[in-house]
């Protein structure tokens, strides 16, 4: 098990460029989150799969904001159009729904994306 | 709506003196509580959590938290301070049965000096 990986690490791009990070969890967890955070700030919510279903998203995510998880496994989450405003650290965390006592989500090391 | 306010978005200790990071909740239903740990450029690491059953919380690296319904805190410590326990520890709270997302503080920076 070698735990959440994302990639790139780092990415830095133009404003109104469009960018996709990808996540791949834990690979037995059904469960998948993507956090947002701001320097100096705790991580935000965004969105949440279970399994290929995304079933929760925060109202932070704007329409320029789409995330997938197909067959269940890797997610991807695309920013279109970039503002200044998208410069943070994009975390995902995976858990593992219904294994008693083992809810607790995992996170991978982040994305770091700087809009110029 | 649950929230998680953090106490000192900064605190400094010595090494080996005690660590104490304050953590209160606002939560409608039995909350269930988490600290993390946040090293520079890195994700984070959970250090212990409260769920049901027993109130003191033991973690990794020798944390420790308290579950205290009547004081809405979750406060985290540690008896002995090292130089390796620097970074930023966020408290969160979930009150979704399914522990669906986390609710976080803005952060406490803990400052460890010889």
């Amino acid at each position: 098990d070698t735990g959440v990986s994302q990639n790139p690490r780092h990415k830095i791009t133009k404003r109104g460029q469009n960018v996709t990070f990808r996540c791949d969890p834990i690979s037995e967890h059904n469960r998948l989150y993507w956090y947002r955070q701001t320097l100096g700030q705790g991580p935000e919510f965004l969105t949440y799969f279970q399994n290929e279903a995304q079933l929760e998203k925060s109202r932070l995510l704007s329409d320029r904001f789409s995330a997938e998880r197909p067959k269940g496994s890797f997610s991807t989450l695309e920013i279109q159009r970039t503002e200044q405003g998208d410069s943070a650290m994009y975390l995902c965390a995976s858990s593992l729904d219904g294994a008693a006592g083992t809810y607790e989500q995992y996170f991978g090391p982040g994305t770091r994306l700087t809009v110029t | 709506a649950q929230s998680v306010t953090q106490l000192g978005s900064h605190v400094s200790v010595s090494e080996g003196a005690l660590v104490l990071l304050r953590c209160n909740y606002s939560s409608s239903v039995p909350p269930y509580l988490f600290w993390y740990v946040q090293y520079p450029n890195q994700g984070l690491q959970l250090l212990l959590k409260y769920t049901t059953g027993a109130t003191l919380v033991k973690g990794i690296n020798g944390f420790e938290a308290e579950f205290k319904k009547s004081e809405t805190s979750f406060h985290l410590t540690k008896p002995s301070a090292h130089m390796s326990d620097a970074a930023e520890y966020f408290c969160a709270v979930s009150e979704d049965t399914g522990f669906q997302k986390l609710v976080f503080g803005t952060g406490t920076r803990l400052l460890v000096s010889p």
